[in-house]
């Protein structure tokens, strides 16, 4: 099946320790995007990516970094500078800049 | 990029129609009215979309005032499913997935 996929859809690491979420699409969509979202809030743009090798910071970019050096595959990066990693991570693609974006299932990342 | 105002929370009775209310009212000509809905602890899921016009699709329908300052999305005939956090965005046209969430309405369906 077409889709998103995130994974793990729940994952714990202890304070200071850089961690990767995976986010692999096989839309063979151009773009791709990481949202962050806080308990009772809407999702914030942290990183987004229009096509391959090239990516742009959001509204929340400190503390965080990412890489596409493919069309399916979009990481992002938690790194210890990231003052309150704990949220819920959730990663989107769109097929172009026109079109709307369909979201992955998400992952919750507890920092300890 | 324009605001959205949404209310915080609405009920709805299962099998009536759910009428889901945003101003949006610095909205600019070419931004177009995203509605999105997030069902707990999952993704948002796409529900429609319109610039101008009224828009209808299998989910919803969305209902623009002819002013552009304000728009209802109706879910025709609600169900349990229904209860999620519905998105009112505005979005600039050649966006793409660059969107900007507010906190929402919470719909609560109840039989």
């Amino acid at each position: 099946d077409g889709g998103i996929t995130q994974s793990p859809k729940y994952l714990f690491r202890k304070e200071g320790q850089n961690v990767t979420l995976s986010c692999e699409q096989n839309l063979n969509h151009d773009a791709m995007y990481w949202y962050r979202q806080d308990p009772g809030q809407g999702l914030r743009l942290i990183y987004y990516s229009q096509i391959v090798n090239d990516f742009q910071k959001g509204d929340i970019a400190e503390g965080y970094s990412v890489s596409r050096e493919k069309k399916e595959s979009f990481p992002l990066t938690v790194t210890s500078a990231q003052k309150n990693p704990t949220a819920f991570y959730l990663c989107a693609s769109s097929p172009d800049r026109e079109t709307e974006a369909f979201f992955g299932q998400g992952t919750r990342l507890t920092v300890v | 990029d324009a605001k959205t105002t949404q209310p915080t929370s609405m009920d709805c009775a299962e099998g009536r129609a759910a009428n889901l209310p945003c101003n949006h009212s610095t909205i600019s000509g070419n931004e177009y009215v995203y509605w999105y809905r997030q069902i707990h602890s999952q993704g948002p899921q796409y529900i429609i979309h319109g610039l101008k016009n009224n828009e209808t699709n299998e989910m919803a329908s969305l209902i623009i005032t002819e002013d552009r300052k304000s728009s209802t999305l109706i879910l025709p005939h609600a169900t349990l499913r229904d209860t999620a956090v519905y998105y009112c965005i505005v979005r600039p046209a050649f966006q793409g997935g660059k969107l900007i969430f507010g906190q929402g309405t919470e719909l609560s369906v109840k039989p």
